[in-house]
């Protein structure tokens, strides 16, 4: 198994709602990335994961919070957002969190906030 | 921080003819260097990196690339594009640390 998995898709959410992306790799990867991508731009990094502890947040608001339950899978928790939070969430993992690793990327969730 | 730019926002190339997409990384001591490329409503493929080693870097789909210390540059090529070509490519480099950084892209739009 050579992908990372994200799931859903899609997703439509309302301001007041509570919802979560999941993102899961079976390569024995052990650093995992999130990443929002607005529509025409490069990805930006939000969190990342090593060794299934948060060792990079690059200043995500609160309403975001990853976790990462076992070294397979990535969460998203997603609350009280702003539509300015509209994008596309692309999760992505390494082998390990050296700058020789190649990030694999999964086809990413389009969330869109009403 | 490492950080790249991507000269060309747009490139529009017709089918079969090469196309040559540029990437200036700013320097380091250590650099290491990527080009992506991310279709229509899908996520990031790896085309090809530079790690150390030989200058000129093969990757999938036809694609090379050439990582010039002394003008800092990356540039992606292929000898002749296909319709399947269409899609956005961003350069990247990482440095010591977590962080991949990003181009803004160039958009690649093959015609028959």
């Amino acid at each position: 198994d050579t992908e990372v998995t994200q799931t859903p898709k899609h997703l439509v959410m309302g301001m007041t709602n509570k919802k979560s992306l999941k993102c899961e790799q079976h390569m024995g990867h052990r650093a995992m990335y999130w990443y929002k991508q607005k529509a025409k731009k490069p990805p930006e990094l939000m969190f990342v994961y090593s060794y299934e502890k948060l060792s990079i947040n690059e200043s995500v608001p609160s309403r975001f919070s990853p976790e990462c339950p076992n070294s397979s899978l990535l969460n998203l928790h997603l609350h009280a957002l702003q539509p300015e939070d509209s994008a596309l969430y692309l999760c992505a993992s390494s082998l390990g969190d050296s700058p020789y690793n190649e990030q694999f990327f999964g086809p990413g969730t389009r969330l869109t906030v009403l | 921080a490492q950080s790249v730019t991507q000269l060309d926002s747009q490139v529009p190339v017709f089918e079969e003819a090469p196309v040559e997409l540029r990437c200036n990384y700013s320097s380091s001591v250590s650099v290491y260097l990527f080009w992506y490329v991310q279709y229509p409503n899908q996520g990031l493929q790896l085309l090809l990196k530079y790690l150390s080693g030989s200058t000129l870097v093969k990757g999938i789909n036809g694609f090379e690339a050439e990582f010039n210390k002394s003008q800092t540059s990356f540039h992606l090529r292929k000898p002749s594009v296909h319709i399947s070509d269409t899609a956005e490519y961003f350069c990247a480099s990482r440095g010591n640390d977590y962080k991949l950084s990003f181009g803004a892209g160039t958009t690649v739009t093959v015609r028959a």
